[in-house]
């Protein structure tokens, strides 16, 4: 069974800084490309970035380009996101979720998502 | 960036309605779209991709259709447990990857 589990979100203070990790399971990890999606409370989904599969190719949102941080282990199962700068409108569910195949971005298995609340 | 309009934004529908959501990309897509449904509190699900075709275990009441810039989804049956938001994403051209804005089926 594929399961992705998010952790390490809170309560940080404008400017600050967040890891977000991924701990995939039930896959073959190393194969697929890994997304971090986000929805801020009561509105929309919004694609953060995304990492092949080798991390050959990465992307970024406009909104967090120079801010934040994607990258994998495929030793560990495991991907992140390095948050920097972070702002009011950071405020957000954040979902990790996983793309069939390298060029197929689109999401066929989301985790449970962990909530990241930027405030003073 | 590809901007991707759905409509309507909610509407009610009665359990063994057919329903009908509507997806629009600023550009030709080709079949490059997915579909999501997201309940409250919950990751979204993935319903259809590559426009059409169904994700596996997905129930067949749901299909999907179009090409270029125009979609649709479509639950034959309306059934108590698909009131939900729904939204479509495109992936022909990224960065950046886009969604529409959603659209809510609630309960007459």
């Amino acid at each position: 069974e594929v399961q992705l589990v998010e952790s390490g979100g809170g309560l940080v203070k404008p400017g600050g800084s967040l890891r977000l990790s991924c701990a995939a399971s039930g896959f073959t990890f190393s194969s697929y490309s890994m997304n971090w999606v986000r929805q801020a409370p009561g509105k929309g989904l919004e694609w953060v970035s995304s990492i092949s599969s080798s991390s050959s190719y990465i992307y970024y949102a406009d909104s967090v380009k120079g801010r934040f941080t994607i990258s994998r282990d495929n030793a560990k199962n495991s991907l992140y996101l390095q948050m920097n700068s972070l702002r009011a409108e950071d405020t957000a569910v954040y979902y990790c979720a996983r793309a069939p195949d390298d060029s197929s971005p689109y999401f066929d298995y989301w985790g449970q998502g962990t909530l990241v609340t930027v405030s003073s | 960036a590809i901007r991707m309009t759905q409509s309507p934004s909610s509407f009610s529908a009665s359990t063994g309605d057919r329903v009908t959501i509507t997806c629009r990309a600023s550009q030709g897509i080709s079949s490059y779209l997915a579909w999501y449904q997201q309940k409250p509190g919950k990751a979204p699900k993935l319903l259809i991709y590559a426009a059409s075709t169904l994700q596996s275990g997905v129930p067949s009441r749901f299909s999907g259709s179009g090409s270029g810039t125009d979609f649709t989804l479509t639950i034959s049956c309306l059934q108590s447990e698909d009131f939900a938001t729904y939204y479509c994403q495109q992936y022909y051209s990224y960065p950046p990857l886009t969604f529409g804005g959603g659209t809510k089926v609630e309960i007459k």
